[in-house]
């Protein structure tokens, strides 16, 4: 089974606020990747961090890692209508992807 | 720009026919990957290759077989064994190394009719 485990399954959003994204995993990692999914297209890498980091940001989004308990967030700030999408969280080589989170933000 | 590009698009097939995916990428990235996606739900990986002439079965490899003739290309084929074959496919590639992402195709849709 894959390492990491997106939560929550479904998330539903006024545009302009903020969405937070969670994501578990089992085992110590490198390194955990983040990415989207508009519906009917391919996965696009958003970002990527390092073990040895604990937050990074890349325009609005914003991920952090805690190793201590194996998990890390991804938080879009000011959602717009074009950030509905699934969100997936990845680690290292796994090579697998959980469920994701469906987000969707309304006008 | 490099890439990695999927086709065709759509796809659609008859029952009892053997089917061939495209996937080729000009990154020099030596590993490659087939995933199959169902409606709302993640992805499932079919089978992976780290290297030109070498792959591994994934989770679901039943009713698929691929090959890996060249860095570039790692063409999936859907036999008549698979017997649910209508999903949306993905390949995908990764640069060897720690610390690097994976790279997406667009997919295919499959349809069998």
């Amino acid at each position: 089974s894959q390492q990491g485990e997106e939560d929550p399954q479904a998330l539903s959003i006024q545009e302009g606020e903020n969405a937070t994204m969670n994501c578990s995993y089992k085992t110590s990692i490198n390194n955990l990747q983040w990415y989207r999914q508009n519906s009917g297209r391919g996965l696009v890498h958003l970002i990527l961090i390092r073990s040895n980091e604990r937050e990074k940001h890349s325009g609005r989004l914003r991920v952090t890692l805690d190793t201590s308990k194996k998990s890390s967030s991804l938080l879009i700030t000011a959602s717009r209508a074009a950030d509905t999408a699934s969100y997936f969280c990845a680690t290292d080589d796994d090579m697998r992807f959980g469920a994701g989170t469906r987000l969707t933000v309304k006008p | 720009d490099g890439g990695i590009t999927q086709s065709p698009k759509y796809l659609f097939r008859k029952e009892g026919q053997n089917v061939t995916l495209s996937c080729e990428q000009n990154l020099n990235h030596d590993a490659m990957y087939w995933y199959r996606q169902d409606p709302g739900q993640g992805l499932r990986l079919i089978y992976y290759s780290q290297i030109v002439n070498d792959f591994q079965k994934g989770d679901i490899a039943e009713g698929y077989s691929v090959s890996r003739e060249k860095k570039e290309s790692f063409p999936l084929t859907v036999t008549s064994a698979q017997k649910n074959p209508t999903a949306f496919y993905l390949c995908a590639s990764k640069r060897s190394g720690p610390n690097y992402g994976y790279t997406f195709g667009s997919g295919t849709r499959l349809t069998v009719v």
